[in-house]
């Protein structure tokens, strides 16, 4: 089966640093993408990783570790506009639709 | 103008009715996607489609069809409406995967459905 977790809510204050961590159990792996949803918006693109590593993004940074089917987003300097939900998702085989986790919404407060 | 556009935005329908949610993209990706969100079950996929000859189902089909009218065009229908369809619909695109590129989705603005 395919699955992919992640927390359901996360708090934060403007200024500080969080990290939204993300697991995934999938058929084959061709990337992991982290989009931002606003409440009642669409979806946007923040950052994709396929090799293990850093991605950094100006605040925005993603990580990747495909030995342990894991992934976080990492947000500094937050800001109350981040205030959102953060989807993590998986393309397993090569040119296939994205599987997304269930999205972790964060709160920012001042 | 956006990429992704889907109509109508807000649309409420009774039991049993047929309805159809559109999508477009100026884009020009062969690759479209019709998604359903609901709260705490996240992005749920229900068609998706390659090219214009080409239709495949996702994890939640039932209940649901699609037409790919045009390479910019992918049409959402739902038979006959009930209630627990009730959600955020949003039509997304993207290019063809050529390998080691990222295959980016975008998403429109999402159409919300009630059924009563």
């Amino acid at each position: 089966g395919q699955n992919i977790d992640q927390p359901t809510e996360m708090t934060a204050t403007e200024g500080a640093i969080v990290q939204i961590n993300c697991t995934y159990q999938t058929s084959g792996f061709n990337g992991l993408f982290w989009y931002q949803q606003h409440a009642g918006e669409a979806p946007t693109f923040l950052s994709y990783n396929v090799l293990d590593g850093l991605e950094e993004k100006g605040r925005f940074s993603s990580f990747l570790s495909r030995s342990k089917g894991y992934s976080y987003l990492l947000l500094k300097e937050l800001q109350m506009k981040d205030s959102a939900s953060y989807l993590c998702a998986v393309r397993g085989q090569a040119g296939t639709a994205l599987i997304f986790g269930k999205g972790t919404t964060l709160s920012v407060s001042s | 103008d956006a990429d992704v556009t889907q109509t109508p935005r807000n649309r409420i329908t009774k039991t049993g009715k047929r309805i159809m949610l559109e999508c477009s993209q100026t884009k020009g990706h062969d690759r479209m996607y019709w998604y359903r969100q609901d709260p705490g079950l996240g992005l749920r996929l229900i068609y998706y489609s390659f090219d214009v000859k080409d239709i495949n189902k996702g994890e939640i089909s039932d209940g649901y069809s699609v037409s790919r009218q045009a390479q910019a065009k992918f049409s959402l229908s739902l038979e006959s409406a009930i209630p627990n369809q009730t959600a955020l619909y949003f039509c997304a695109t993207s290019d063809f995967w050529r390998g080691g590129v990222s295959e980016t989705q975008y998403f429109g603005p999402g159409t919300r459905l009630l059924v009563l």
